[in-house]
């Protein structure tokens, strides 16, 4: 159980494109979901997070119109980086907490595997 | 300010041998700790959480961790250690009314479990 998908796993793009990040929990509801950049041998930084049907809350210093976040359902949330440009290069992992776990309230968060961007 | 540490940024260990992988926090009230494991261009793993009760807390693959109130400690350890057992590993803290679901990070530990 806790499955969290991302899609697509890496992806490579031009300077000026936009690309968009699925993340899905494939096995429970995610009340509350996050979007991390972790760069190389670095701790995951958390960008935002997006609370189903809710305007997501960034984190001090990300850029809410750069990096689009919506969470259309409760299992799908989606990270759009607009207009991407090669400092947008990096590893985004997104994680999934789900509102409750065997009828507890929980605080667990399962991770994707991740999604590798590459800005040419 | 509200801090994870991970003292030691890699952590050798031969295997057959016992590991540990430190982590000391500094938050206010008791908190949350989880501990995630990461393998190279992958998510992170649940490994285990510490929530209440009984302080030792055993988790997937054999590892466990013991929550030390006196030391503010959780840390991660295995009585045997494999070959890939070798991993990054990460040590996190939700502190408890924070009244938000965010984790604290620590920095991480590189685990290398030498054959």
């Amino acid at each position: 159980g806790a499955v969290v998908s991302q899609h697509p796993s890496r992806v490579i793009c031009k300077s000026g494109t936009s690309v968009k990040i699925e993340c899905r929990s494939l096995d429970f509801q995610a009340t509350t979901m996050f979007w991390y950049r972790q760069f190389p041998k670095q701790s995951l930084m958390l960008m935002a997070t997006s609370n189903e049907g809710s305007k997501a809350t960034y984190e001090q210093g990300v850029e809410k119109d750069k990096f689009l976040i919506n969470h259309a359902s409760l299992t799908l949330s989606t990270l759009t980086v607009t207009s991407a440009h090669p400092e947008d290069s990096s590893f985004y992992i997104c994680s999934a907490r789900a509102g409750l776990e065997g009828g507890r309230r929980t605080d667990t968060q399962y991770f994707g595997p991740g999604t590798r961007l590459t800005v040419l | 300010a509200q801090s994870v540490a991970q003292p030691e940024d890699q952590v050798n260990v031969a295997e057959g041998n016992p590991l540990t992988v430190k982590c000391t926090y500094s938050v206010s009230g008791n908190p949350y700790l989880f501990w995630y494991v990461q393998y190279p261009n992958r998510g992170l793993q649940f490994l285990l959480k510490y929530i209440t009760g009984d302080n030792l807390v055993k988790g997937s693959y054999g590892f466990e961790a013991e929550f030390n109130k006196s030391q503010t400690s959780f840390h991660l350890k295995k009585p045997s250690a494999l070959v890939s057992d070798s991993a990054l590993y990460f040590c996190a803290v939700i502190p408890k009314g924070s009244g938000t679901y965010k984790y604290i990070f620590g920095t991480g530990t590189r685990l290398k479990v030498l054959a």
